[in-house]
């Protein structure tokens, strides 16, 4: 069964420029979640998808961060315009919904290593 | 959400088995225990959880204790790969989908 996959592994931008990242969860999870991991700090959650709809973005910064999985599957999250404080690993995890005998585990991507100058 | 004390860090020797504690000591009926570790460079990977029985996979075993204060995570064979930061989180199935990470404890495995 293939992972969650993300892309880029790395990228390096300056401040006040914008970057997208992009996360394709494990094949049926309908849930998908985006964490920010900075640098000697465990992830803190930034947004959950159920579907193509939002289920919680009370700790993503709205001024410049937005989410987005227009179809369910596929997510992107983008920051614009970048500051120095958004250089970060942003993960991306995913689950499958509630059904008889699933469990919720989250299962996480390689994430994107974000270095803002 | 119950929170969890883990000691920051531990050495293993390598083919030992490494014992992780972790303190829950306010968690709910309805919380499971649930361990993750993260190795360097790397997304943090799902090894185990559990409610109140003990629990064995291919990577580890979890032991509760009977009044599910605290648990251990072993790892019965550590190898150098098993160097990492482990994770012991309290949650709720399903009604509480957001996984709170704390310090966690770095575990290094020495050959």
């Amino acid at each position: 069964e293939a992972g969650v996959a993300q892309s880029p592994r790395y990228k390096i931008i300056e401040k006040r420029q914008s970057v997208a990242f992009w996360c394709n969860p494990i094949s049926g999870h309908a849930t998908l979640y985006w964490y920010q991991q900075i640098l000697g700090q465990g992830p803190k959650l930034l947004i959950q998808f159920q579907n193509n709809g939002v289920v919680d973005d009370s700790q993503l910064p709205k001024d410049r961060f937005s989410a987005e999985r227009l179809k369910g599957v596929d997510s992107t999250l983008k920051i614009q315009p970048a500051k120095l404080e958004d250089s970060a690993v942003y993960l991306c995890a995913s689950s499958q919904v509630r059904t008889s005998g699933s469990t919720d585990t989250q299962y996480f991507g390689p994430g994107t290593r974000l270095t803002v100058l | 959400d119950a929170k969890t004390t883990q000691p920051p860090s531990m050495d293993c020797a390598e083919g030992r088995a490494a014992n992780l504690p972790c303190n829950h000591s306010t968690i709910s009926g309805n919380e499971y225990v649930y361990w993750y570790r993260q190795i360097h460079s790397q997304g943090p990977q799902y090894i185990i959880h559990g409610l109140k029985n003990n629990e064995t996979n291919e990577m580890a075993s979890l032991i509760i204790t009977e009044d599910r204060k605290s648990s251990t995570l072993i790892l019965p064979h550590a190898t150098l790969r098993d160097t990492a930061v482990y994770y012991c989180i309290v949650r709720v199935q399903f009604n509480d989908y957001k996984l709170s990470f704390g310090a966690g404890t770095t575990v290094t495995v020495r050959a």
